[in-house]
C-alpha cells in the first residue's frame, strides 16, 4: 500500500525551531518529488514546498522562504521540514504529497498530517 | 504569482443533484490543473489531474474540464458521501497556488 505518514509537529513556542519527517512506503521513493503543504486552522490548502526526486531542484513558498529548508534521505524514503523562526501563523497542520518525477507534478498521494502549534 | 480563484465559495445542494464548481487562474496554465477533496479533520484527497483525468479509484461521478484559465469540475449524483470542501490547485509554475475551497453542504 502506498503510504507516507508524517511526525515531529507539536507545541514550540515563537521563534522556536521543529522538525518534520515524513516516510514513505509501498513505492519507490526515490522516484518522486515530495511537497510539504499546510493547512492554518479553519483555512484553506497552502502550498509551502517542493522538493525534486534527487534533490535538484528545491522551491519555497514566500511566507516561508528564509527560515524553513526541506530536505529528503532517499536511502530511508524520507523527507524532512527543519523549520526556524516558527511564527503564529505557521500554526497549522502540515501534509506531506508525493507528486511525480516530472517538472509538471501534481500530487496523488497526501499523507494524514502533523500538527505544528506555535504558541507562548 | 499565479492566483487560483474559485467559485462559489460555497454552495447548498441535495442529494442526487449535479453540482459544478469553477477555477480561474490569473493566467494561462494549460492543463496543468489539479482537483483535491477533503471532508473535515482529514487529509485531502486527489480526484483529477491534468484538468480532465481522473486519478485511479475515483468514481467516474467526478469530472473536469477546462483548459487555459477556466476550468470546472463537476460532480454528477451527489451523495452524502460527496459532501465536502473542493480545492483546485495549479501546477504550471512555483509557487505552486490552491484556490481557496468550495464547500458543498447539504441543502
Amino acid at each position: 500500500e502506498v503510504q507516507l505518514v508524517e511526525s515531529g509537529g507539536g507545541l514550540v513556542k515563537p521563534g522556536g525551531s521543529l522538525r518534520l519527517s515524513c516516510v514513505a512506503s509501498g513505492f519507490t521513493f526515490s522516484d518522486y518529488s515530495v511537497n510539504w503543504v499546510r493547512q492554518a486552522p479553519g483555512k484553506g490548502l497552502e502550498w509551502v514546498s517542493s522538493i525534486s526526486s534527487r534533490s535538484t531542484y528545491i522551491y519555497y513558498a514566500d511566507s516561508v522562504k528564509g527560515r524553513f529548508t526541506i530536505s529528503r534521505d532517499n536511502a530511508k524514503n524520507s523527507l524532512y521540514l527543519q523549520m526556524n523562526s516558527l511564527r503564529a501563523e505557521d500554526t497549522a497542520v502540515f501534509y506531506c504529497g508525493r507528486a511525480g518525477s516530472t517538472s509538471l507534478n501534481y500530487i496523488d498521494v497526501w499523507g494524514k498530517g502533523t500538527t505544528v502549534t506555535v504558541s507562548s | 504569482d499565479i492566483q487560483m480563484t474559485q467559485s462559489p465559495s460555497s454552495l447548498s445542494a441535495s442529494v442526487g443533484d449535479r453540482v459544478t464548481i469553477t477555477c480561474r487562474a490569473s493566467q494561462d496554465i494549460s492543463n496543468n490543473l489539479a482537483w483535491f477533496q477533503q471532508k473535515p479533520g482529514k487529509a485531502p484527497k486527489s480526484l483529477i489531474y491534468a484538468a480532465s483525468s481522473l486519478q485511479s479509484g475515483v468514481p467516474s461521478k467526478f469530472s473536469g474540464s477546462g483548459s487555459g484559465t477556466d476550468f470546472t469540475l463537476t460532480i454528477n449524483n451527489l451523495q452524502p458521501e460527496d459532501f465536502a470542501t473542493y480545492y483546485c490547485q495549479q501546477y504550471n509554475s512555483y509557487p505552486r497556488t490552491f484556490g481557496q475551497g468550495t464547500k458543498v453542504e447539504i441543502k
